[in-house]
């Protein structure tokens, strides 16, 4: 089956510093990856993708870089803010599915 | 514009009782996804709508379970005869096109079954 796992479940960070947080997945399968935030009580937030034909991807304070190799995925925020602290999620698809498969969430905490 | 849309956002029921739990995806969004989100874990696949037609249904756990969007807007997932074990936030995702891309989730429903 599909498995989605997290290095760490927990993460504390000092304001202002970079922030790596990491994802393996299994399926060589695999297509289609999203990082989603998810605040407490609210649903998961979209960060950034990329697709497996990719190797780094950058958005707005966050890059998402892809090792097809080793099969594994990391996220990086840069200048860590308060606002920043939450559950972040990897999810994977392969390139017929209609799911996401979701990796178990990595905390992390901002600590002002 | 307004975002997924859940209902109600807390549901307490008895074990055995039915419950319904309500979706309104962003306007025009043709796929429609439930999940499942046990505490401290990453969000579970239950069922994918494409329009009224339900595509996928393979996450649901049992029959207990049971999801319909009749006119291709709002979903519904009814869960009969609860047990403890259905306790979890009931996540729904709507996307505008016909893949699973860019999902875009609600604020979730959270089911305790006492």
């Amino acid at each position: 089956g599909e498995s989605v796992g997290l290095h760490l479940p927990t993460l504390s960070v000092q304001e202002g510093d970079n922030s790596i947080i990491n994802c393996a997945y299994s399926n060589s399968a695999s297509d289609y990856f999203i990082w989603y935030k998810q605040e407490s009580g609210k649903g998961p937030q979209f960060i950034i993708d990329i697709r497996s034909n990719m190797d780094k991807r950058q958005g707005q304070r966050v890059t998402v870089l892809l090792n097809k190799t080793v099969k594994h995925l990391s996220l990086q925020i840069a200048a860590t803010q308060p606002g920043d602290s939450a559950v972040y999620f990897c999810a994977e698809t392969p390139d017929t599915g209609n799911q996401f498969y979701f990796g178990t969430g990595t905390s992390l905490t901002v600590i002002p | 514009g307004a975002g997924v849309s859940q209902s109600p956002r807390y549901k307490v029921a008895k074990r055995g009782q039915d419950v319904a739990l309500r979706c309104d995806p962003i306007s025009g969004h043709v796929s429609l996804f439930w999940y499942q989100q046990a505490l401290g874990q990453g969000p579970e696949f239950l069922t994918y709508f494409q329009n009224e037609a339900q595509l996928d249904k393979s996450g649901l756990p049992s029959d207990r379970f049971f999801a319909e969007r009749p006119e291709g807007s709002v979903s519904t997932l009814k869960i009969q005869r609860t047990q403890q074990e259905d306790s979890a936030v009931y996540l729904c995702a709507s996307s505008l096109g016909l893949a699973v891309y860019e999902q875009y989730f609600g604020p979730g429903t959270r089911l305790t079954v006492t």
